[in-house]
């Protein structure tokens, strides 16, 4: 089955700079990539996705890059703000074969913004 | 629309006991999903369905566990024989059409076994 993988574990930044999460896939037909924030004791909530005919997309201070031939995609957050602070998922799945729609999740990584 | 709606919040119980989670999705949504999250981790699929078919199941899912979505609509989650291992965050999400649709979860039960 699929294996995403998700660095790093733990990122701190200062307000205003930017931050970056990446992650890594194995199964080369997985072609939807979701990201996730979740806040502590609350739901994980969809900030942003990108299907695999698209190599960027963007949402004012948000954008997720893929790159199919090196399985790996990457969440940017510019002019970072304490509200920002969370836990963040990324997420794979496809829409052929066997396990189709299901999601994989990486570990996480618990952002915290510094006023 | 109230999003995805999941009840109890918490459940606290024996091991041995019986428990069952009920998940109501978006309204029309006709997928709808569980996944189970233990401390630092992502969400770990456990099983789907589309309409009122089980498509899929986990091999997380043991024969202690069963899912039904009877008309369609809500979905319910059973454990039976509730073990230690079982305590984390059982989330239910839904999304519309087929695969690759944004999923939309509940705030989740969570399960503590005494």
């Amino acid at each position: 089955g699929e294996n995403v993988e998700q660095h790093p574990s733990t990122l701190s930044v200062q307000e205003g700079d930017s931050a970056v999460i990446k992650c890594t896939y194995s199964d080369s037909a997985s072609n939807y990539f979701p990201w996730y924030k979740q806040e502590l004791g609350k739901r994980p909530q969809l900030i942003i996705d990108i299907r695999s005919n698209v190599g960027e997309k963007k949402d004012q201070r948000i954008a997720v890059t893929l790159n199919k031939t090196a399985k790996h995609f990457s969440l940017h957050i510019t002019e970072t703000q304490p509200e920002d602070s969370a836990v963040y998922f990324c997420a794979a799945s496809k829409d052929r074969g066997s396990t189709l729609g299901r999601l994989y999740f990486g570990r996480g990584t618990q952002l915290t913004v510094w006023p | 629309d109230t999003g995805v709606s999941q009840d109890p919040r918490h459940k606290i119980t024996k091991r041995g006991q019986n428990v069952t989670f009920r998940c109501d999705p978006i309204s029309e949504h006709n997928r709808l999903y569980w996944y189970r999250q233990t401390l630092g981790q992502g969400p770990e699929f456990l099983t789907y369905f589309q309409n009122e078919a089980q498509l899929e199941k986990s091999r997380l899912l043991s024969d202690r566990f069963s899912a039904e979505r009877p008309k369609g609509s809500f979905s319910t989650l059973e454990i039976q024989r509730t073990e230690q291992g079982d305590s984390a965050m059982y989330l239910c999400a839904s999304s519309t059409g087929g695969a690759n649709q944004p999923q939309h979860f509940g705030d989740g039960t969570r399960l503590s076994i005494l």
